[in-house]
């Protein structure tokens, strides 16, 4: 069965530090997705990224950067020079062909002004 | 992306009562979802929710407690039955659009139950 691991519960950073969230995962499938959200306060859901298997390049958006190694099965997020509005729950996600997506159980992280 | 309306955002409830929950999309979409979000936790999906026919439930969730609806491309209800304290949760709707290769969720509905 698939999983999602994300081992840091919570993150506190002051403003303009540079914070990396871990994410975990497990399949045995060969074509997946994977996704990270953002909760923020509001308690909406706001898509961040998605990257298929396949598909192993790192991206960067402005102040947010994506590793994803197939070979430890991890997909990390970097955020650079952190900012208080990046203060939410970030979750990551697994996903096939069905858009049924399982999720991590989230890091908050706070950025202190 | 598709844009999600929800209904209602919040809700406080009486423990053995039943609220239905609405979820409407500005635009027809090939895939409905519904999410459930216990207090603190992560999210867990409760069941696709199929187009014109029953919804898809996963394990530990059963239709009984949590009847859907989706009488159309761009609409679809989730009810929780005769709910209990236990059920105080956020509940998301999510979809994916034509074309789309994102999940999009509502903004949720928070349910207390008293």
């Amino acid at each position: 069965a698939q999983k999602v691991t994300q081992a840091q519960t919570e993150i506190s950073v002051v403003e303009k530090e540079d914070v990396t969230l871990d994410c975990v995962y497990e399949t045995r499938d060969t074509t997946y997705y994977l996704f990270w959200y953002k909760q923020p306060p509001s308690g909406e859901l706001v898509f961040l990224i998605r990257r298929n298997s396949f598909d192993e390049q790192n991206e960067i958006s402005g102040r947010y950067s994506w590793n994803f190694q197939k070979s430890t099965s991890s997909f990390n997020f970097t955020i650079t020079a952190s900012q208080v509005v990046d203060s939410a729950v970030y979750f990551c996600a697994w996903g096939d062909s069905s858009y049924k997506l399982i999720f991590g159980s989230g890091t908050r992280l706070l950025v202190r002004p | 992306s598709a844009v999600i309306s929800q209904k209602p955002s919040r809700d406080i409830c009486q423990r053995g009562t039943s609220l239905t929950i609405q979820c409407q999309v500005d635009s027809q979409v090939t895939m409905m979802f519904w999410y459930r979000q216990q207090p603190g936790q992560s999210l867990t999906l409760i069941a696709t929710a199929n187009q014109g026919s029953e919804a898809t439930y996963e394990s530990g969730f059963v239709i009984d407690k949590f009847p859907i609806s989706r009488p159309n491309l761009t609409f679809s209800t989730l009810t929780v039955s005769n709910m209990s304290p236990e059920d105080s949760s956020i509940y998301l709707c999510s979809v994916v659009g034509s074309g789309a290769n994102v999940l999009t969720f509502g903004a949720g509905s928070r349910l207390t139950v008293l």
